[in-house]
């Protein structure tokens, strides 16, 4: 069983629609990131949490560390929002990546 | 303020050659981690370098190793390349402070193909 599972793996939906991303992680964390990467390859940070929520534009992130499970979610959802969403447990100063969950978004 | 670095974008080895892929941190920070992303796959962590050592390993196989130069940038070599160690090979800078955890930056990434 990997320490970090995502889910779904992939998802599409319409412009518009609400999303949802679940991660859920088995190690003891310092915190919990979230991140977007693009075709190209190139890795962006959406969020590092710790606790509670935190939110940027249409993103959101919350993290129960109770229930070692966090969600990411994307309100009105766009085309440019089409990525891979990949969840990464931070732990003594390494990352443990989930395996990513393929967004598409069509308009 | 240039962010993390890497080079070359691309490249195409043979099995049995040696690679040597470099990374340049973000301004001001002085930890290197690097990671191998399998397609398909999300990254795996390779090994981390501080103050020109080695600080911390994943579950990876000697034919990896690293350097960190004093001006923080850091090298990945490996040797002896077989088919498997093709995947995009990531780096990523932070600074050690006194808090437990440091966010992460990403460079674009290494694409190496090995045939």
């Amino acid at each position: 069983k990997n320490e970090v599972e995502q889910s779904p793996q992939n998802l599409t939906a319409q412009e518009g629609e609400f999303i949802t991303i679940n991660c859920s992680y088995s190690v003891g964390i310092s915190a919990l990131h979230w991140l977007q990467q693009h075709p190209g390859g190139g890795i962006v940070s959406l969020f590092m949490l710790s606790s509670g929520k935190k939110k940027h534009g249409r993103l959101i992130a919350t993290i129960n560390i109770q229930e070692k499970h966090s969600s990411l979610h994307i309100t009105a959802s766009h085309p440019r929002d089409s990525a891979v969403y990949i969840c990464a447990a931070g732990n003594t100063d390494k990352l443990i990546f989930g395996t990513g969950t393929r967004l598409q978004v069509f308009p | 303020d240039a962010g993390v670095t890497q080079s070359p974008t691309h490249l195409i080895k043979t099995r049995g050659q040696q690679v040597t892929l470099r990374c340049s941190p973000k301004s001001g920070h002085d930890t290197v981690s690097w990671y191998q992303q399998a397609l398909g796959q999300g990254p795996q962590f390779i090994f981390q370098y501080y103050e020109e050592e080695e600080r911390q390993r994943g579950n990876f196989p000697d034919r990896f190793s690293g350097h960190q130069f004093p001006n923080y940038s850091s090298e990945l070599n490996v040797n002896a390349l077989l088919l498997g160690d093709s995947a995009l090979y990531l780096c990523a800078s932070s600074l050690v402070g006194r808090a437990s955890y440091n966010e992460q930056f990403f460079g674009p990434g290494t694409r190496l193909t090995v045939l």
